[in-house]
């Protein structure tokens, strides 16, 4: 089974600017969770969706949306970025999502730096 | 408000040696627990995952305990490898949401 794809791998953009990044579970897997990572706050859970309803969201402000598509695929945006929205963005797959006995997939990230 | 420590926060051995990395949280009312490793700019990838009735999962040379009701995990490495280094990070599950301890930087030193 081919794992859980992130695109793009690598992102610059400029404060003010949005941007759109993109996550492909792993064949079968309906649960998809979005997290931040930054040096200072560690990994940090953004949103999870489920059979494209967003069942539990994070403490991130509305800058941060996100949806699931019908296939379970899924997309993260942030509008008007700043600069401490620099971080490497992780997705994870998993069955059924957490609260069950399912192992969680990341994929590679996305390394969004904004100037 | 869940919170998850892990502790130490680095740990540097050498090649050979036994080592347990610790994982603390603040409410016991969890699903599951889960052990990552995350290579430098890398994703992360699932070491061990025990649920809530288990007490201990093993995998090869790692080996993870849980007990709930004092809040503590335990990630044993038996045998530590030069290829073992890594970031080592404890998750823990809540309703519909995974809450990450802080991570242990490990350098098995050949």
């Amino acid at each position: 089974k081919a794992g859980v794809t992130q695109t793009p791998r690598y992102l610059i953009k400029t404060r003010g600017q949005q941007v759109t990044l993109s996550c492909s579970p792993i064949s079968g897997h309906r649960s998809v969770s979005w997290y931040q990572q930054t040096p200072g706050q560690g990994l940090q859970f953004l949103f999870e969706y489920f059979s494209e309803t967003q069942r539990n969201k994070g403490n991130f402000p509305g800058r941060f949306s996100g949806r699931q598509f019908s296939n379970s695929r899924s997309e993260m945006n942030v509008s008007t970025l700043e600069l401490g929205d620099s971080a490497l963005y992780l997705c994870a797959s998993s069955p059924q999502g957490a609260g069950r006995a399912d192992t969680q997939y990341f994929g590679p990230g996305t390394r969004l730096t904004v100037l | 408000k869940q919170e998850v420590t892990q502790i130490p926060a680095a740990l540097s051995v050498p090649e050979g040696e036994n080592l347990v990395l610790n994982c603390s949280f603040t409410d016991s009312a969890i699903y599951n627990l889960q052990w990552f490793r995350q290579d430098p700019g890398k994703g992360l990838t699932s070491l061990l995952l025990i649920q809530s009735s288990q007490r201990e999962q093993t995998s090869g040379r790692l080996n993870a305990s849980l007990d709930k009701s004092s809040g503590r995990s335990t990630l044993y490495i038996a045998a530590s490898q030069p290829g073992d280094s890594a970031t080592y990070l404890c998750a823990v599950t809540g309703t519909y949401k995974y809450i990450f301890g802080t991570g242990t930087r490990l350098k098995v030193l050949a």
